[in-house]
């Protein structure tokens, strides 16, 4: 166990829709990280967030949006779902300050769109 | 793009060592190796990193050559839950840094 939990765990939608996915991470983590893991692409970086504000970007889709709560949460947002969303989402966290890179994963949301 | 190269697949006999190439001769003085594992379809997992020394814990060994342009990963006692897909990354340790992940190596422990 990571200690970061993701919900839900299996999602399963339409096209066209619109999802939320949850972060939380370890005690006293700072920096969230967003993946996204499908099966051509492997396991491609969204997006990565630093006590509240946004820190870096990768491959993320306008269609796609994500933000860090005060209490450090984070969530992923989703819009206008098309069959290719289909992927597992991964969510890390880091202890902001330290002098190296050791990122810990969630178990994944599964998101299944139909 | 990834910044290191590694075989597609590798297999070992358990209770062997298993000793994972990878390949980042484009790596700069700032950048550090690191090595994750993902088994099944599970969050991946740290294993390991370093810069320009060995450096061994209690999951495995990493060996960086001294021109930095590869390192090994060595599962010194390979067990059937090693069976993964081991992830060789190089990025900078600031806060910003981006962890690129490649193909990876499909590892198999065959009993």
């Amino acid at each position: 166990d990571s200690g970061v939990t993701q919900t839900p765990k299996h999602l399963i939608t339409a096209t066209g829709q619109r999802v939320t996915l949850r972060c939380s991470p370890r005690s006293g983590d700072l920096s969230v990280y967003w993946y996204q893991q499908s099966l051509d692409q492997g396991l491609q970086f969204l997006i990565q967030y630093y006590n509240g504000e946004e820190r870096a970007k990768g491959n993320i889709l306008e269609r796609f949006s994500a933000q860090q709560f005060p209490d450090l949460h984070s969530e992923l947002n989703l819009s206008s779902l098309e069959l290719g969303d289909s992927a597992l989402y991964f969510c890390a966290s880091r202890r902001g300050g330290s002098s190296y890179n050791e990122q810990f994963f969630g178990p994944g949301t599964r998101l299944t769109v139909l | 793009d990834a910044k290191t190269t590694q075989p597609t697949s590798m297999d070992c006999a358990e209770g062997r060592a298993a000793n994972l190439p990878c390949n980042h001769s484009t790596i700069s003085g700032n950048e550090y190796v690191y090595w994750y594992r993902q088994i099944h379809s599970q969050g991946p997992q740290y294993i390991i990193h370093g810069l320009k020394n060995n450096e061994t814990n209690e999951m495995a060994s990493l060996i960086i050559t001294e021109d930095r342009k590869s390192s090994t990963l060595i599962l010194p006692h390979a067990t059937l839950r090693d069976t993964a897909v081991y992830y060789c990354i190089v990025a900078w340790y600031s806060s910003a840094s981006k962890i690129i992940f490649g193909s990876g190596t499909r590892l198999s422990i065959r009993p």
